[in-house]
């Protein structure tokens, strides 16, 4: 168990609609990251945020949006889901804002499937 | 854009025999490599990690070999295991102070290990 919590663990929904995936971090880390993995992508980083403020933006479509509560959960809101969204989004914490050295703990992820 | 490519695909290997992956990379900012091992229905977890002030760094049965000159990096598990089986991904992430403006980690695509008895 990394100690990151991420709900729910399935999600099945239509296409147009919207979903909210919710991620809790390990206790103290401060840092959130937001990862798409899908079969032919590999893991994709999507946004980190650190202490409540986004820090660092990659392959995050304009359809998807994400936040970080001052009680540092976060949130990734994804809307207008195309078939193409079906993934696996795993949320991944580490302890200070620079990356380079810590290590970086990974919930079991959501599945989202949109049909 | 920064990539790192992983080589193979998939792998299936004896038990008892010695697992190789291959990463390699461009971006010359990147000073800190992990390999995450991934079980089927979990997420990925970190197993090894070295960074380019050394050429070999092992852990167990785990082992990474780094050339800087190259921009490679390897993973070597020895004396494979069935519980080996899992999705290997090399990673890598740039200098804290080398002013990409990011520092989150790069995956390669990922190697399906199978370690048959």
């Amino acid at each position: 168990d990394s100690g990151v919590t991420q709900t729910p663990k399935h999600l099945i929904t239509a296409t147009g609609q919207r979903v909210t995936l919710r991620c809790s971090p390990r206790s103290g880390d401060l840092s959130v990251y937001w990862y798409q993995q899908s079969l032919d992508q590999g893991l994709q980083f999507l946004i980190q945020y650190y202490n409540g403020e986004e820090r660092a933006k990659g392959n995050i479509l304009e359809r998807f949006s994400a936040q970080q509560f001052p009680d540092l959960h976060s949130e990734l809101n994804l809307s207008s889901l195309e078939l193409g969204d079906s993934a696996l989004y795993f949320c991944a914490s580490s302890v200070d804002l620079i990356l380079s050295g810590n290590t970086i703990y990974f919930g079991e992820g959501s599945w989202l499937t949109v049909v | 854009q920064q990539q790192v490519k992983q080589s193979p695909q998939s792998l299936i290997v004896q038990k008892g025999g010695i697992s190789i992956i291959n990463c390699a990379y461009e971006n010359t900012a990147f000073d800190y490599f992990p390999w995450y091992q991934q079980f089927p229905g979990k997420g990925p977890a970190l197993l090894i990690a070295i960074r380019p002030d050394v050429s070999e760094k092992k852990e167990g049965r785990f082992t990474i070999s780094f050339n800087k000159s190259a921009k490679q990096f390897s993973l070597h598990i020895m004396d494979s295991q069935p519980g080996d089986s899992a999705t290997y991904f090399c990673a890598a992430s740039p200098h804290a102070y080398s002013g990409a403006g990011s520092y989150q980690l790069t995956f390669g695509k990922g190697t399906k290990l199978s370690v048959i008895p």
